[in-house]
């Protein structure tokens, strides 16, 4: 296995524009995890799903920041419309649900937003 | 509230010196603690967890429930233990419950 696959590796976009970032968990894997890494404020939960159900969202900065898990193989971070304040590195990570195991991480987005 | 500090934002020492990165938490409950890493241009990756009890890459880590710490030690800093540490903190049944994870700490082994 790969890994947790993360795309694009590094994004520049305008303010204002739509950004989507796009995460493939280890197969197998039934736990999601979306993390925002600033130097301020370090790795913040934005939000996780169990078994492609989205469990608790209120990491989510704010309304213009959306996550979907339509299959067990993918899931969507959005953020409509982008500001400069939203740059940061976003992390994706899975994890087996059963059992004490650890959550691996993908390699993370790089987003500037100018 | 779940909280995990880590108090050093940026750790030097010299190769061969011990270290010891610090990490305090706050949870109601039993937490399962661990200690990630992320080297220069690569992906976070677990270093080791309480429950293991073992040591990696000669990194050690004692729960002490008493103190709410997990400190990370190493008697022997070596060159390549230059990374970012981070100390996170879950619920028990670690794998669908989120890490909560603390600032980090930049550790600088000077040759």
């Amino acid at each position: 296995d790969a890994g947790v696959i993360q795309s694009p590796r590094h994004e520049v976009t305008e303010m204002g524009q739509e950004v989507t970032l796009r995460c493939k968990p280890i197969s197998g894997h039934n736990s999601l995890f979306w993390y925002r890494q600033t130097m301020m404020r370090g790795l913040e939960l934005l939000i996780y799903f169990n078994n492609n159900v989205p469990i608790d969202d209120s990491g989510m900065p704010e309304d213009r920041f959306s996550a979907k898990m339509p299959n067990a193989s993918f899931s969507t971070l959005k953020i409509q419309p982008s500001e400069p304040r939203d740059s940061a590195v976003y992390f994706c990570a899975s994890s087996q649900t059963t059992g004490n195991t650890e959550a691996f991480f993908g390699q993370g987005t790089r987003l500037t937003v100018v | 509230a779940q909280r995990v500090t880590q108090p050093e934002k940026l750790l030097s020492v010299f190769k061969g010196a011990p270290v010891e990165l610090k990490c305090n938490y706050s949870y109601s409950g039993s937490p399962e603690l661990f200690w990630y890493v992320q080297y220069s241009r690569q992906r976070l990756q677990l270093l080791l967890r309480h429950i293991s009890r073992e040591s990696i890459k000669g990194f050690t880590a004692d729960l002490n429930k008493g103190e709410t710490s997990f400190h990370l030690k190493k008697p022997f800093a070596q060159e390549e233990d230059s990374a970012m540490y981070y100390c996170a903190l879950s619920g028990p049944y670690s794998g669908n419950t989120p890490l909560v994870f603390g600032k980090g700490t930049r550790l600088s082994v000077i040759a």
